[in-house]
Parts: structure tokens; sequence; C-alpha cells
């Protein structure tokens, strides 16, 4: 029930734009889509989150489609450092009241080669 | 800043033993987490903890208790080591359950033979 579809894996030149796309065709109006990076061995980083419009941070930028259905994280100037797993995640209710909870899919294994 | 810190790295149990899991915060975090993960499935949530006092059910509950220790602390317990427990488990924190910006420990691999 991981409501985002991603590639299982990518592959992106050192310095070069990386971008990652996310399907999240049945994502409600007014949820946020979330990006979270896993690199070998650690536990999981937050990247970046959006609503609607773009948004963008010192780590990456993230491109929404005006239907909401789908979005692109955007590693401008990938780096051997950047080589994870990309989860792409919406949220769900979380008991009562309005808490959301992460489902976490597989996410894209992208892979910055020198 | 430490973030989130969790003890053991490693752990290897056998059958039917028990053992807890520690997990601190040092960010005044109001809500924690228990997770775990395994080969060719996404993280599924074990336990949460919204604030100081409170814990409920996640996904996959069975098998595990926690305990709120205090706001910084969050323990996950085994009772009964099953091998289908063998994961990598990850706590993490995030200032209150509706704010999904969540901070994650380093893990705990945790092998039941």
């Amino acid at each position: 029930d991981a409501k985002t579809t991603q590639p299982p894996s990518m592959d992106c030149a050192e310095g070069r734009a990386a971008n990652l796309p996310c399907n999240h065709s049945t994502i409600s109006g007014n949820e946020y889509v979330y990006w979270y990076r896993q690199i070998h061995s650690q536990g999981p980083q937050y990247i970046i989150h959006g609503l609607k419009n773009n948004e963008t941070n010192e780590m990456a930028s993230l491109i929404i489609t005006e239907d909401r259905k789908s979005s692109t994280l955007i590693l401008p100037h990938a780096t051997l450092r950047d080589t994870a797993v990309y989860y792409c995640i919406v949220r769900v209710a979380l008991g009562a009241g309005n808490n959301r909870k992460l489902i976490w899919g597989l996410g894209t294994s992208l892979a910055v080669n020198p | 800043n430490a973030g989130v810190t969790q003890t053991p790295k490693f752990q290897v149990l056998k059958t039917g033993q028990s053992m807890t899991l520690q997990c601190a915060q040092d960010m005044n975090h109001n809500s924690m987490y228990w997770y775990r993960q395994d080969p060719g499935m996404g993280l599924r949530l074990i336990y949460y903890s919204a604030s100081e006092g409170t814990t409920d059910k996640g996904e996959v509950p069975n098998g595990y208790n926690v305990s709120r220790l205090n706001k910084r602390e969050f323990s996950l317990r085994l009772e009964s080591a099953a091998p289908s427990q063998t994961s990598v488990y990850f706590c993490a924190s995030s200032e209150h359950l509706a704010k999904n910006i969540q901070y994650f420990g380093a893990g705990t691999r945790l092998s039941v033979l």
C-alpha cells in the first residue's frame, strides 16, 4: 500500500543533475509529498517536502506537477556521496484526529558514477 | 548535538531470549517512533509515542512492547525473540506527530537464530 510509484534504480554521472521521478496519482488535495534518502547502512534522512508549489532547499529541489499526480526530486550537481535509496512518500491517517504516518515504499536506488 | 542515538548497533539473540533496544533523542522532540526494515520491504511502523506518557501501536506491533521512559527516551522490548524478528530496527523522532519531518538513528541490526 505504498501509494507512490518510483523506478527501482537510476544512474547519474557525477556533477550532473539527478532527476528522480515519482507518481502519486491518488494523493489527496491537502496531502504533502515527502522525500527522504537512505545511504547504505545508515538511517533515513529527510530531504524536502511540498504541497503544490515547487520547493528548494540546500539539498535539493522538488517540482510538483500542477495536477499533483507526480513530482520530481532534483539533485542539481550529484556527487558520489549522493549514492543512496531515495524515497518518495505520502501520508495516511494515523489513529484518530489529524495525525498522519509516512508510508514507505522501496524507493529508487540512485548510483552516482564517477 | 547527537540527534537520535540507538544502542546497541548489533545484536545476536537465540530464539526465546529477550532484549531491549534503547533510543534517546536530544532535540526536545515530542514524538518518537520505532520502525523495522526488512529486505524487499519499506520501513514499517511498529509503535509510536505521540508525546511523553503515551504509546500506540503501528502497523506491526505483535511481539513487541515499548516504553516512553521520559521525553528523551523510547525503548523497544522483545520479550521472546523469534527468527521472524530478524531485521534492522530504526528509532526516529519528530517535533510532534503531525509534523512528519522525522530524524532517524543509525539503526540496530538484530539477528535471531
